[in-house]
């Protein structure tokens, strides 16, 4: 059974173009997350959702929006797609806050 | 804001002991994590300490010193499978460091 699980796997499109990550978790966690890992490695925290609220938000474009359905899932939309979208997002939940965060096996986003 | 520093490369030999230090700045702690994650994998969770001290889990040990805004992962008898980036981690804000890149040679 997967624990969290991101579709898709890969994700190839062209600038401009509107396209959607989804994430779904089954380990009952409360809060989920999303992440931005570029071509250098560095890891960046861009949402996070408690109970299906917002509780960090980076700054990141407003091209971005979080949709948090219900506490299981937190799909990502991305509108406009920009050439610096092109990187691999992961997407994480945890018990809370504080606790260990269990990641989901990333989306690689090319954008042509 | 908050931020953390890391070395960005570390080498050391197979059954060596390898020290990654991680320096911080944070308004509001609630702890320090370090994750793992190999090349094409995603982030695994390696140890916590919300408080001073060491934790130790298996071969890897945490250290935090808060009054020094300052923790290091140890690993120990290191092996080929431990060649990996690591990431110290503000827990509670998840701001992750630059991670350093462990490379381990026989």
């Amino acid at each position: 059974d997967t624990a969290v699980s991101q579709t898709p796997k890969y994700l190839v499109t062209q600038m401009g173009n509107d396209k959607s990550i989804k994430c779904e978790q089954n380990l009952g966690h409360d809060t989920m997350y999303w992440y931005k890992q570029d071509s250098k490695k560095f890891l960046k925290i861009m949402f996070s959702y408690n109970n299906k609220e917002l509780i960090i938000n980076e700054t990141v474009p407003n091209r971005f929006s979080p949709k948090s359905p219900d506490k299981a899932h937190l799909n990502l939309h991305i509108n406009s797609l920009e050439l610096g979208d092109s990187a691999v997002y992961f997407c994480a939940s945890s018990q809370g806050i504080h606790n260990e965060q269990f990641f989901g096996p990333g989306t690689r986003l090319t954008v042509l | 804001g908050q931020s953390l520093e890391q070395p960005s490369e570390v080498t050391a030999v197979e059954g060596a002991i390898v020290q990654i230090n991680c320096t911080y700045q944070t308004s509001g702690f609630y702890g320090l994590s370090w994750y793992q994650q190999h090349d094409g994998g995603a982030p695994t969770f390696l140890s916590y300490n919300a408080l001073d001290g060491l934790e130790e889990t298996g071969r890897f040990s945490s250290f935090l010193s808060r009054s020094d805004s300052y923790g290091y992962l140890l690993l120990q008898e290191l092996q080929m499978k431990d060649s990996a980036s690591y990431f110290c981690v503000l827990t509670g804000k998840s701001t992750f460091g630059d991670g350093t890149t462990l490379t381990v040679k026989p």
